[in-house]
């Protein structure tokens, strides 16, 4: 099974709190997990990747947890801010012999920060 | 990471006529793909456009309806042939790294807004 769910659909912070968005998959190929962010009128853009070989990463003010065992990862956007309001979309891939990496994403988690 | 040129940005077309998207990379790169956002919805692959080859399409995609070229290493079009209402998306086209590799770092172009009347 191929499908990634993300939840929540939409998510409303104030500015400086923690906005949390976590996504489940089924396929245990998966190898590669990255999140996204898109503004309105463009495409998506790389926001942080993970492997399953560590547990968490961090960049800046995001940071990726991820749960092998639960198949589970989610993305952590502390001291959110405004200029964050967006959609995020998580995504896996796994290698396909002989093939691209395909991404497959999650339904999105239209994000809104509260000024 | 890669610069990817997508043209053109919106278009509104009639139905039953065909809108030819472009995607430019600024360097060769081995994978492109064609993604479809309707509004307010995910992501999905249309096809891979394999350079010297046919493109691979996902389920539920024909090439009859969604022809793809790939002349070269940074270059790709796609075409939405016969258009409908139910056409009217967001394309996307997106690129990696080579196959079997971690692709850390797909780069999307801003996108097609297709609004079909």
């Amino acid at each position: 099974q191929q499908q990634v769910k993300q939840s929540p659909q939409s998510l409303i912070v104030q500015k400086g709190g923690i906005s949390i968005i976590n996504c489940a998959y089924e396929n245990t190929a998966f190898d590669y997990f990255p999140w996204y962010q898109q503004f309105p009128g463009k495409g998506p853009a790389l926001l942080i990747a993970i492997r399953p070989d560590v547990s968490e990463k961090k960049e800046g003010r995001f940071t990726i947890s991820f749960n092998k065992s639960a198949k589970q990862f989610s993305l952590h956007i502390m001291d959110s801010q405004p200029g964050d309001s967006a959609t995020y979309f998580c995504a896996a891939s796994s290698p396909n012999s002989g093939s691209a990496r395909q991404l497959t994403f999650g339904s999105g988690t239209q994000l809104t920060v509260l000024p | 990471s890669a610069v990817i040129s997508q043209k053109p940005s919106r278009d509104i077309c009639q139905r039953g006529t065909s809108l030819t998207i472009q995607c430019q990379v600024d360097s060769q790169v081995t994978m492109m793909f064609w993604y479809r956002q309707q509004p307010g919805q995910s992501l999905t692959l249309i096809a891979t456009a394999n350079q010297g080859s046919e493109a691979t399409y996902e389920s539920g995609f024909v090439i009859d309806k969604f022809p793809i070229s790939r002349p070269n290493l940074t270059f790709s079009t796609l075409t939405v042939s016969n258009m409908s209402p139910e056409d009217s998306s967001i394309y996307l086209c997106s690129v990696g790294k080579g196959p079997l590799q971690p692709t850390y770092g797909y780069t999307f172009g801003s996108g097609t807004r297709l609004t079909v009347v």
